[in-house]
């Protein structure tokens, strides 16, 4: 199976922080890689579909960047509804697989 | 505007069958472009795919769970269900079912993401 590792574990930042979240994969997955944002208690929303498409409704602010094996989730300006935990997922294989989640905190 | 919602016994207990079903609302699970399945949660941890399956039957597991996992679709009744077997502590979880949108992409070719899911279920394992 293909394996996802997200960095950093946790983060804390401030409102109005620009703020990267890194995901790689164990093999090239060209650009099948999705996010998703989930808060405490609530399924996970989508974000970006292969590597840089904005689900539609999306604020601009969330960007997805990468392909082969290394990914970028960017959050331009952070906004008080945007700390939650964010997970990377590969759609390479229907077999598919996610990161381990990255929390994002107010600092 | 398309709901998922599962349904199922909240506490299940060890060696026995974990038995749920998620039911699409608004919309039709015997459509061409979508497969349905269930993503499980444990208490403070990650999301794990469990399996998938298309209107017509045709289903994908994840390996670590094969053994145990069967996945149904009911079309007549807009259903589809999880049977996990020999559940043990390690089962407990956030059960949540989702659909996955197949697309064609033009820079890529065929896409899927998960892109509507239900509000989830809490199984405890417990005797």
């Amino acid at each position: 199976d293909i394996q996802m590792t997200q960095s950093p574990s946790s983060l804390s930042a401030s409102v109005g922080d620009r703020v990267t979240i890194t995901c790689r994969a164990s093999q090239s997955i060209s650009s099948y890689l999705n996010w998703y944002q989930q808060k405490p208690g609530k399924a996970p929303k989508l974000l970006i579909y292969a590597a840089s498409s904005l689900q539609s409704g999306v604020p601009s602010r969330f960007s997805g960047s990468g392909s082969g094996t290394d990914f970028t989730l960017t959050i331009s300006s952070l906004q008080p509804e945007d700390f939650a935990t964010y997970y990377c997922q590969q759609s390479y294989s229907t077999r598919t697989t996610f990161g381990q989640g990255t929390k994002l905190e107010i600092k | 505007q398309l709901q998922l919602q599962e349904s199922g016994p909240g506490l299940v207990k060890p060696s026995e069958t974990l038995s749920l079903t998620c039911t699409v609302s608004g919309g039709s699970i015997s459509s061409s472009s979508y497969y349905w399945g269930w993503i499980r949660q444990p208490p403070g941890k990650g999301l794990e795919w469990i399996g998938s399956i298309y209107y017509s039957g045709s289903t994908y597991y994840n390996p670590s769970l094969k053994s145990r996992v069967t996945i149904s679709v009911d079309t007549s009744k807009n259903q589809f269900s999880l049977k996990l077997s020999s559940v043990t502590a390690a089962d407990t979880a956030v059960y949540y079912c989702a659909r996955h949108t197949y697309r064609f992409l033009a820079f890529i070719g065929d896409y899927y993401y998960m892109d509507v899911w239900g509000k989830g279920t809490t199984v405890t394992v417990s005797s």
